[in-house]
């Protein structure tokens, strides 16, 4: 079973560069989220999605941007990176009453 | 927004013992979730137990039961017998029921010593 597939795994960017962090899951679910993972705070919720079309703001969602392609694939977009968006991103889904899977994560460095 | 709550940023227990990880909450709802999840060293997130809010009964999973208390907003993880291979960082989350927005505490490392 694949569950929730990111990749890359591992990206070094140079600030001002742009990516894409690509996320898909083969569970058939609604949700699906974007988070970030520091040292210290947890994993803190960027962006998230009820169902396919729709996407919310959550705790951190300033210098990223999403798009939800379809029910299985859900993308993170750097625009212009920067070093404080170096961290380990990690996305997720679930059905609307269970438990979260999780991908594998990304470990991002922008320098 | 709701808010979670570790009090404790690290832990160490003797294999073989008993070990408490807090949590707290703060939410206006009456019907949520909350789960706890391990992450190892792989980075893996792991579900280790989860907990409905209309549940009177704490949960419980093998070696690995909670202590819920709603008025008191604290979910708190009680690992019995532990083991080497329970040592990672613990997250304590909650969600409201048939709501999407999912949120974490800060977590606590959790070491095992033999």
């Amino acid at each position: 079973n694949a569950g929730v597939t990111q990749t890359p795994k591992f990206q070094v960017l140079k600030t001002g560069q742009s990516m894409t962090l690509q996320c898909a899951q083969d569970m058939n679910h609604n949700s699906m989220y974007w988070y970030r993972q520091d040292p210290g705070m947890g994993l803190r919720l960027i962006y998230y999605s009820a169902s396919e079309g729709t996407t919310d703001k959550g705790e951190v969602p300033n210098g990223y941007n999403v798009s939800r392609l379809n029910k299985r694939e859900f993308s993170l977009r750097l625009e212009s990176a920067a070093p404080s968006q170096t961290s380990v991103y990690f996305c997720a889904s679930s059905h609307i009453l269970g438990r979260a899977f999780f991908g594998q994560g990304t470990r991002l460095t922008v320098v | 927004a709701q808010t979670v709550t570790q009090s404790q940023p690290e832990m160490s227990v003797q294999e073989a013992e008993t070990v408490t990880l807090s949590c707290t909450y703060d939410t206006s709802e009456s019907d949520y979730y909350l789960f706890w999840y391990k992450q190892p060293p792989s980075r893996q997130m792991i579900l280790v137990i989860r907990q409905e809010a209309y549940k009177q009964q704490n949960a419980t999973e093998n070696r690995f039961s909670v202590n819920f208390q709603k008025a008191a907003k604290s979910f708190s993880l009680k690992i019995s017998d532990s083991q080497l291979g329970d040592a990672a960082m613990y997250f304590c989350a909650y969600r409201i029921y048939n709501n999407n927005d999912m949120r974490f505490g800060a977590g606590t490392r959790l070491t095992v010593k033999p």
